[in-house]
């Protein structure tokens, strides 16, 4: 089975300041991670994936995440906050052992609000 | 630019109806999901669809959700009868079968039952 938490409903940071959204997985075999992004009444929007090989993964707006395969973790991360990040972000996990189909997990969604 | 559509984009109905949610996914994708949102739940997975024929649907309540694609331009979600719980909004997503591959999410349905 697989699964992911995302620990923190709500994050807190001053626009400008570097944020952190936390992450952490629990899968039987190598993870496929994805983190979305949801802005106020829209769809979810792909931000970036981590399938294989470094373990630095940048994406879209500036945002990058770091697979951690010890900590199982893979947080996402910006060195400085725009107000305009102020969304909710889901983490995703996908186990290569999971079967056939492209079934994923999300996690609960944390709330990232930016305070300028 | 290639979008996921959803129809209609809100719905406000009385318990006891059929409701009936259309998703067009991206042109070429062979896959398709379909998601509940909801303040309590969270995301909750209740259909996928792959080439057109159900793959799971173990998240949806057999009794009253049924779920189809007549074709590879539209996948359907039916709720009949409806209920007060069933208030929530519904993503359809859509994306080609690689398990590396993201989803693509298209508005979503805001379903209200009264």
């Amino acid at each position: 089975a697989q699964s992911v938490a995302q620990p923190e409903d709500q994050v807190n940071v001053a626009e400008g300041n570097p944020l952190t959204v936390k992450c952490t997985y629990s899968v039987s075999g190598n993870p496929y991670l994805f983190w979305y992004v949801q802005y106020p009444n829209r769809g979810l929007q792909f931000l970036l994936k981590y399938i294989t090989g470094d373990n630095l993964v940048k994406g879209s707006y500036g945002f990058e995440a770091e697979f951690n395969k010890s900590q199982t973790s893979f947080h996402l991360k910006k060195p400085s906050a725009l107000v305009s990040d102020s969304a909710l972000y889901f983490c995703a996990v996908r186990d290569l052992n999971s079967g056939g189909y492209q079934k994923v997990t999300f996690g609960t969604g944390t709330k990232l609000q930016v305070i300028p | 630019d290639a979008r996921v559509t959803q129809t209609p984009r809100h719905k406000v109905t009385e318990m006891g109806q059929e409701v009936t949610m259309r998703c067009q996914p991206i042109l070429g994708h062979n896959t398709v999901f379909w998601y509940r949102q909801t303040m309590m739940q969270g995301l909750e997975l209740l259909a996928y669809f792959r080439n057109r024929a159900p793959l799971d649907d173990s998240g949806m309540p057999k009794d009253r959700f049924s779920a189809e694609m007549p074709d590879a331009t539209l996948a359907t979600l039916k709720i009949q009868p409806s209920e007060p719980r069933d208030s929530a909004v519904y993503f359809c997503a859509s994306g080609l079968e690689r398990e590396w591959n993201e989803q693509f999410f298209g508005p979503g349905t805001r379903l209200t039952v009264l």
